[in-house]
């Protein structure tokens, strides 16, 4: 299974962007890069995913870099309900269902 | 719309005893996968099934079984329980058998003394 590297943990100020940085330098080309957050007490929820350009969605927005061995999650005004331990996984391409979960990035938002 | 469900919510358990959980996926998917999830970890695949058939099973023991019933609904059986059993149990379920989109319920707390 490809591997991607996190930060153990970051903090952010409430209503400003955050950057969450993800290394998978073993990424093959059919690999597609999935972000799930786990806010505390929940089981986790899918957050963005991507291939190769940068996506957007109503929750948070993907850049991927031109060599695809790293991504980086950024939500672009932080709240308090943000504050959610986000895991990075790569998922092969027609590959099986199963996500391989690092120990994520825990997250802290301050009011 | 309901979202995934999983039951019981909490449960404690002895050593040696055996433990099945519970899990209805959201209308229309066929597809659930269970995780374990130790405290302090990244959840770890145990299951997946689709359409009644076992798709893939991580590296767990022979003590951790499931099924799929023909309502696409779940369970995991766990038998001669260990304490390094004690976990939190997340089921996932997706519309396809390898959808990018998996919604995951609010999980199992087994506790085994």
């Amino acid at each position: 299974d490809a591997k991607t590297t996190q930060p153990n943990s970051m903090e952010s100020n409430e209503e400003e962007p955050v950057h969450l940085p993800c290394n998978h330098s073993t990424i093959s080309g059919t690999d597609y890069i999935h972000w799930y957050r786990q806010l505390p007490s929940q089981g986790p929820e899918y957050v963005i995913h991507g291939l190769t350009s940068n996506v957007n969605n109503r929750m948070a927005s993907l850049a991927i870099a031109e060599d695809r061995k790293s991504s980086t999650l950024i939500l672009h005004r932080a709240t308090l309900r943000d504050a959610a331990v986000y895991y990075c996984i790569l998922r092969n391409q027609g590959g099986s269902e199963k996500l391989v979960f690092g120990k994520g990035t825990k997250l802290t938002v301050n009011p | 719309d309901a979202g995934v469900t999983q039951s019981p919510t909490h449960l404690i358990k002895t050593r040696g005893q055996h433990v099945t959980l519970r899990c209805s996926p959201i209308s229309g998917h066929k597809s659930v996968s269970w995780y374990q999830q130790v405290l302090g970890q990244g959840p770890q695949f145990i299951f997946q099934y689709y359409e009644k058939e076992e798709r893939g099973r991580g590296n767990f023991p022979d003590r951790f079984s499931a099924r799929q019933f023909p309502n696409y609904s779940s369970e995991l059986n766990v038998n001669a329980l260990l304490l390094g059993d004690s976990a939190l149990y997340l089921c996932a379920s997706s519309l396809l058998a390898a959808h990018y989109e998996q919604y995951f319920g609010p999980g199992t707390r087994l506790t085994v003394t």
